[in-house]
């Protein structure tokens, strides 16, 4: 069963909006909850990471938002822009083995 | 620096054919993983090698997937006989340790269609 559930399953933004997709995990023992970013034709790209003893990482336009209690994070993209259109995949891990969310398909248009 | 060098880039192959996929990892990566994407199922983990020795082979989806990696620079996921759900692109990925916060770095992908 999927071990990371996300939402939405596709984004439309404007350019210079906020874009956000979320993510939900039931396993207590994951400890890494990194975002990777993917654009047609290429493998995932690691694009920033968190670990749960904060509850929020900044990177540029990008922040991941961790809310431990809720078993939730999620990822902000501020001032989107066209050439952040890709895939999104969230992830939790625990040791080595990466579980991906289902991905979302952000489009951010001119 | 080259990254995850993975071959065929696109295989087009019918049904009940032998179809073997490459890698090689980045260089001086102890840790290597086989992922499948579909739309349906997104990226699974198929298998994951550290220093070589395969550690968890459970997302192998039956036996006529095996995967070998003889020496630290290559591998190889075999599909024997092929069938047409086997269609996805199958991503080889490496990591400096299998451990946690430890970037994975994946390659471009093989896109492999049976019919």
């Amino acid at each position: 069963q999927q071990q990371v559930k996300q939402s939405p399953q596709s984004l439309i933004v404007q350019k210079g909006g906020i874009s956000i997709i979320n993510c939900a995990y039931e396993n207590t023992a994951f400890d890494y909850f990194p975002w990777y970013q993917q654009f047609p034709g290429k493998g995932p790209a690691l694009l920033i990471a968190i670990r749960p003893d904060v509850s929020e990482k900044k990177e540029g336009r990008f922040t991941i938002s961790f809310n431990k209690s809720a078993k939730q994070f999620s990822l902000h993209i501020m001032d989107s822009q066209p050439g952040d259109s890709a895939t999104y995949f969230c992830a939790a891990a625990h040791g080595y083995a990466l579980n991906f969310g289902k991905g979302t398909s952000l489009l951010v248009t001119p | 620096d080259a990254g995850v060098i993975q071959s065929p880039r696109h295989e087009v192959t019918e049904m009940g054919q032998e179809v073997t996929l490459r890698c090689k990892p980045i260089s001086g990566h102890n840790s290597l993983f086989w992922y499948r994407q579909t739309m349906m199922r997104g990226l699974e983990l198929l298998i994951y090698f550290n220093n070589n020795v395969p550690i968890d082979d459970s997302g192998m989806p039956e036996d006529r997937f095996s995967a070998k990696m003889p020496n630290a620079s290559f591998s190889t996921l075999k599909i024997q006989p092929s069938e047409p759900r086997d269609s996805a692109v199958y991503f080889c990925a490496s990591s400096r340790t299998g451990g946690i916060g430890n970037t994975i770095y994946f390659g471009e992908g093989s896109w492999l269609t049976v019919v």
